[in-house]
């Protein structure tokens, strides 16, 4: 199975701020790489899918980079909404595990 | 807009069947797309649990294969997860979900529904 980390597992932020999450696999995916949000009492929503594609909806102050097992995902300009949990998950091959999780909270 | 809708009781006794439904509403599942499961708790965080096809081809995550089967029901738009042999490890929020196969990503999720393994 390939393995998902994420850093920092939480972080304290300010709004306006730049904020850059770290996803790592345990062995290349390319670019199959999938970013999920979720707030809490809620279902994860997509954010971004193949590492940098931004889903139908989604804010432009999202991003995604990163190839083969390392991988960011970056919020340019830290929004009240935005204060929530980020997921990643490999969408390279079963099973499509998911890292742990990182919180983004209010400073 | 396609919506998602997951049902089933709540309270399951360990060494039962828990059987979870999810209605889709605002797409026909014939016309394509997989269809998964996805569970959470917070001991094992987001865990996938298998996805199905609209025809019924399906593929599940081999830590939980032995005891997952899904089943789909275009008539009623629905489909079904039945985890056989629970315990309380098997106790999560549980999400189904519409599956893109290009990318495998989960595009469309239902709201979750808690279910619990307790005697």
């Amino acid at each position: 199975d390939i393995q998902m980390t994420q850093s920092p597992s939480s972080l304290s932020a300010s709004l306006g701020d730049r904020v850059t999450i770290t996803c790592r696999a345990s062995q290349s995916i390319t670019d199959y790489l999938n970013w999920y949000q979720q707030k809490p009492g809620k279902a994860p929503n997509l954010l971004i899918h193949s590492a940098s594609t931004l889903q139908s909806g989604v804010p432009s102050r999202f991003s995604g980079s990163g190839s083969g097992t390392d991988f960011n995902l970056t919020i340019s300009s830290l929004q009240p909404e935005d204060f929530a949990v980020y997921y990643c998950q490999q969408s390279d091959r079963t099973p499509f595990n998911f890292g742990p999780g990182t919180r983004v909270d209010i400073k | 807009q396609v919506q998602l809708q997951e049902s089933g009781p709540g309270l399951v006794k360990p060494s039962e069947t828990l059987s979870l439904s999810c209605a889709v509403s605002g797409y026909a599942m014939s016309s394509g797309y997989y269809w998964g499961w996805i569970r959470q708790s917070p001991e094992k965080g987001l865990e996938w649990i298998g996805s199905i096809y609209h025809s019924g081809g399906s593929y599940y995550n081999p830590s939980l294969e032995s005891r997952v089967s899904l089943s789909v029901d275009t008539s009623k738009n629905q489909f079904s997860l039945k985890l056989r042999s629970v315990t309380a490890a098997d106790t999560a929020v549980y999400y189904c979900a519409r599956h893109w196969p290009n990318r495998s990503r989960f595009d469309t999720w239902g709201q979750g529904t808690l279910a619990t393994v307790s005697s």
